[in-house]
């Protein structure tokens, strides 16, 4: 079982919908990250938060806004997505250090943009 | 820019036999390393880390990697592997200082495990 549970495992929207991907861990854990996944590649880092506040952006388009309410709980939402935005998006959550600490992963939410 | 590379993108072997996976990172004066694995429709679980001291760390599942300075490799090993070990296994590096979290991954090597 993980200890990053993501919600909904799965999603399918439309190109006018607006949805949101959730993230929560409980390890007490001040960093919050979310990756996209595409098949056969490795995680791309899209977002992190460090103690509540967005620390890296990695230019992703503004038609993904992450939230991070609190120190549990990280959101993606998503609006006016594009086909090629189908991935697997995951969350991930680790101490804050200088690099050291392993990234927790959750399970991911496979979206489908149609 | 940082670098990791996993030379194979496949590695077929049959069940226990020994396997290597290999890695290499691009140099630093300090670098963290991780070998994760993903299963089908999952999320990367931790493998194993190496942050310093012993050059060789071992995972509770038999897997072990040898962190080697000279040859800036991180080579992932298992003297005998099972079905289940049928995954995908990304190596990661952070090179420390303040890219806390920006993990580099490899591209990433299939192993498959033949009965």
């Amino acid at each position: 079982d993980t200890e990053v549970t993501q919600t909904p495992k799965h999603l399918v929207m439309g190109m006018t919908n607006k949805k949101s991907l959730k993230c929560e861990q409980h390890m007490g854990h001040r960093a919050m990250y979310w990756y996209k996944q595409k098949a056969k590649k490795p995680p791309e880092l899209m977002f992190v938060y460090s103690y509540e506040k967005l620390s890296i952006n990695e230019s992703v388009p503004s038609r993904f806004s992450p939230e991070c309410p609190n120190s549990s709980l990280l959101n993606l939402h998503l609006h006016a997505l594009q086909p090629e935005d189908s991935a697997l998006y995951l969350c991930a959550s680790s101490q804050v250090d200088r690099g050291g600490s392993p990234l927790h992963f959750g399970n991911g939410t496979r979206l489908t943009v149609t | 820019a940082q670098s990791v590379t996993q030379l194979d993108s496949q590695v077929p072997v049959f069940e226990e036999a020994p396997v290597e996976l290999r890695c290499n990172y691009s140099s630093s004066v300090s670098v963290y390393l991780f070998w994760y694995v993903q299963y089908p429709n999952q999320g990367l679980q931790l493998l194993l880390k190496y942050l310093s001291g012993s050059t060789l760390v071992e995972s509770i599942n038999g897997f072990e990697a040898e962190f080697n300075k000279s040859q800036t490799s991180f080579h992932l090993r298992k003297p005998s592997v099972h079905i289940s070990d049928t995954a995908e296994y990304f190596c990661a590096a952070n090179h420390g200082g303040t890219s806390y979290g920006k993990l580099t991954f490899g591209q990433g090597t299939i192993l498959t495990v033949h009965p």
